[in-house]
């Protein structure tokens, strides 16, 4: 079951221009993390933020958490043309794995 | 250096036919997992084990089947069962953690593309 819906599903932007994609789940959380795929690739794993945390940073992203909206976002400022990618949120499911949204097609112009 | 194989890259089988995707990690994790991507879908788990012959269904089990016989390898044999088995697999791996709620980060493969003729 998928239980994070990525929004938007696609967003172009240009070189130095900041991006914001957001993420809404259904059911209580411990933690959410956020993943990129490059086209044809595997997923890299870029940051997880634990429920008991509100904002995150590593480097140029950005992570924040509102546990009573049910809802992330992701934040990448000065993009650059290498961060075009998808970018996916997980949580954990009631097993023992992660169930991930249907990611947001990233791409970034020169 | 660490990290995830998986093998093939590339597979091309013929409707009928089973197929085994290779998976293997020197990371140490006790924990694997195989996902199915299809295209613009997200990932949806197949099965996964957190440890030494023990694993479980995930949301589309059907058609599919694992072995973890050992700790570094978890492959998926992709059956003639399965309706529609042309997509991207990925294999994954974290350390084990104590309950879903708590599961850390993931470690993929590279994947394995299918392709049904």
């Amino acid at each position: 079951s998928q239980q994070g819906e990525e929004d938007p599903q696609a967003l172009s932007i240009q070189e130095g221009e900041n991006a914001t994609m957001n993420c809404s789940y259904k059911t209580s959380i411990n933690n959410l993390q956020w993943y990129r795929q490059n086209s044809g690739r595997g997923l890299v794993h870029l940051i997880l933020i634990r429920s008991n945390e509100r904002e995150k940073h590593s480097g140029r992203l950005r992570v924040t958490l509102d546990t009573s909206k049910k809802s992330s976002s992701l934040l990448i400022t000065a993009s650059r043309a290498a961060d075009t990618a998808s970018y996916f949120c997980a949580t954990p499911n009631s097993g023992y794995a992660l169930n991930f949204g249907k990611g947001t097609s990233l791409l970034v112009t020169p | 250096d660490g990290g995830i194989t998986q093998s093939p890259k590339y597979l091309f089988r013929k409707e009928g036919q089973n197929v085994t995707l290779s998976c293997e990690q020197n990371l140490n994790h006790d924990a694997m997992y195989w996902y199915r991507q299809d295209p613009g879908q997200g990932l949806r788990l197949i099965y996964y084990s957190q440890i030494v012959n023990d694993f479980q269904k995930g949301d589309i089990a059907e058609g599919y089947s694992v072995s973890r016989e050992k700790k570094e390898s978890f492959p998926l044999t992709v059956t003639s069962a399965q309706k529609n088995p042309t997509a991207f697999y990925l294999c994954a791996s974290s350390t084990r953690t104590s309950g879903g709620a708590n599961t850390g980060e993931l470690f993929f493969g590279e994947g394995s593309r299918l392709t049904v003729l």
